[in-house]
């Protein structure tokens, strides 16, 4: 157990519509990443908060959005699902900010289904 | 994009075997990590090796870095069905802000 919990566990949207996944960081942690994992594949980094800003993003569009709470707990959400966004959707927390030395601890998952 | 790329992609053995996996990657990097992942649940860090180290060890698992190659080998000894899962190597690149970056993986089968 990595203390750092996701919620819902599986989630099942119809194209076109919005949802939001919610992370909630390992005590002590002030860094939150979240990836996206689409089957067969590894995690593709989508972006990162440090003490509630944006602190980096990946290859991904801007109906990809997140915020992190002054808790340190985080959000991802997405507009307009598209089928392709079906996915796992895995929340890391770490404890400094892209100095290079990390290590994440990840949540179990949020598992995407798009129809 | 994928920094590292696993090799292979697929593995299968019995237990009590010894398990070699490797990853090779693109640019210069301050520091190697290989996770575990079962069933597509969250991934578990396995072991952290910097770029001036060649060899590390943690258990029954072993990794070694060659960054002249751009490469790394995770060996698990005498595995065990429950080793079975899938292993990611990642790495923080060089330059910069950076961010981890995975490669494929690895999905290791023990057979008992």
């Amino acid at each position: 157990e990595t203390g750092v919990t996701q919620s819902p566990t599986h989630l099942i949207k119809t194209r076109g519509q919005q949802v939001t996944l919610r992370c909630s960081s390992q005590s002590g942690h002030n860094t939150v990443s979240w990836y996206q994992q689409a089957l067969g594949q590894g995690p593709q980094f989508i972006f990162q908060y440090y003490r509630e800003e944006e602190n980096g993003r990946g290859n991904f569009p801007p109906r990809f959005s997140g915020l992190q709470f002054p808790n340190y707990s985080s959000e991802l959400n997405v507009n307009a699902l598209e089928l392709d966004d079906s996915a796992l959707y895995l929340c890391a927390s770490s404890e400094a900010q892209g100095i290079g030395n990390e290590k994440l601890f990840f949540g179990s998952g949020t598992q995407l289904s798009v129809l | 994009s994928q920094q590292g790329e696993e090799d292979p992609q697929a593995l299968s053995i019995q237990e009590g075997e010894n398990a070699t996996m490797n990853c090779s990657y693109k640019t210069s990097i301050n520091n190697l990590q290989w996770y575990r992942q079962n069933s597509g649940r969250g991934l578990v860090h396995l072991i952290l090796i910097r770029s001036n180290e060649r060899e590390k060890h943690s258990g029954r698992l072993r990794v070694t870095l060659d960054t002249s190659k751009k490469s790394s080998s995770l060996l698990i000894t005498a595995s065990r069905a429950a080793d079975t899962a899938s292993y990611f190597c990642a790495t923080y690149a060089n330059s910069g802000y950076s961010t981890l970056t995975f490669g494929k993986g690895t999905m290791l089968l023990v057979s008992p």
